[in-house]
């Protein structure tokens, strides 16, 4: 079975902390990893995403995310957070036999406050 | 210009009436997808488009149909809707389906 698994529905940190919103994925094979995020009444959009080399990946208005093949995991980490980081972040993962289909997690809110 | 359309943004059908939801992109993407959300949910892959060959999931292969009449434009169809249908339905684009995926802003279908 593939899975996608994100631990928290809901974060809440103040500006300027650190977050990790977590990702964990059920299977083994090959895989492509990403995340989006998706602000209050938009679309989702792509953050960033690993396939392969270097473990830690850089996105998009300071967000990073690790890959640990031995913990099945790419969390998402940002060390000091905007107001404007409020919003619902989704992991995808495309399994190596999943014919190209991406499996979401249900979702982390993150809030954000001032 | 990255954008993905979808018309209309917010959708009201009767139970048992037809649907049909319209997604549209420039950026000559030959992959095109379907997803329908619900409240706190992943976003559910109802089926995708590449090129022109339609591939449906299977535990949703008999509700939902849909067209590409060209590369830009694709639709989802259903033929009557239920209640369990209310739920905001994304499109995405991409190019081939190993890159990252564009979303429309969503239809929000509440069937009554």
């Amino acid at each position: 079975t593939q899975t996608v698994s994100q631990s928290d529905a809901h974060v809440t940190v103040f500006e300027g902390d650190s977050v990790e919103l977590r990702c964990n994925y059920s299977y083994g094979g090959s895989i492509y990893l990403s995340w989006y995020i998706q602000h209050h009444g938009r679309g989702l959009q792509f953050l960033l995403k690993y396939y392969s080399g270097n473990p830690v990946v850089q996105g998009v208005n300071g967000f990073k995310a690790e890959f640990s093949k031995s913990d099945s995991s790419f969390h998402l980490r940002k060390a000091s957070v905007h107001w404007s980081d409020s919003a619902v972040y989704f992991c995808a993962v495309r399994f190596r036999n999943s014919n190209n289909r991406i499996f979401f997690g249900d979702g982390t809110q993150l809030v954000v406050k001032p | 210009d990255t954008t993905v359309k979808q018309n209309p943004r917010y959708k009201l059908a009767r139970v048992g009436k037809p649907v049909n939801l319209i997604c549209s992109q420039t950026m000559n993407h030959d992959t095109m997808y379907w997803y329908q959300k619900k409240p706190n949910q992943a976003p559910k892959l109802l089926l995708f488009y590449y090129d022109k060959i339609l591939n449906r999931e299977a535990d949703t292969f008999e509700k939902f149909q849909s067209s590409r009449p060209n590369n830009s434009f694709c639709s989802l169809y259903i033929g009557s809707a239920g209640l369990e249908y209310s739920a905001m339905y994304l499109c995405a684009s991409s190019r081939g389906t190993h890159y990252e995926q564009y979303f429309g802003p969503g239809t929000r279908l509440t069937v009554l």
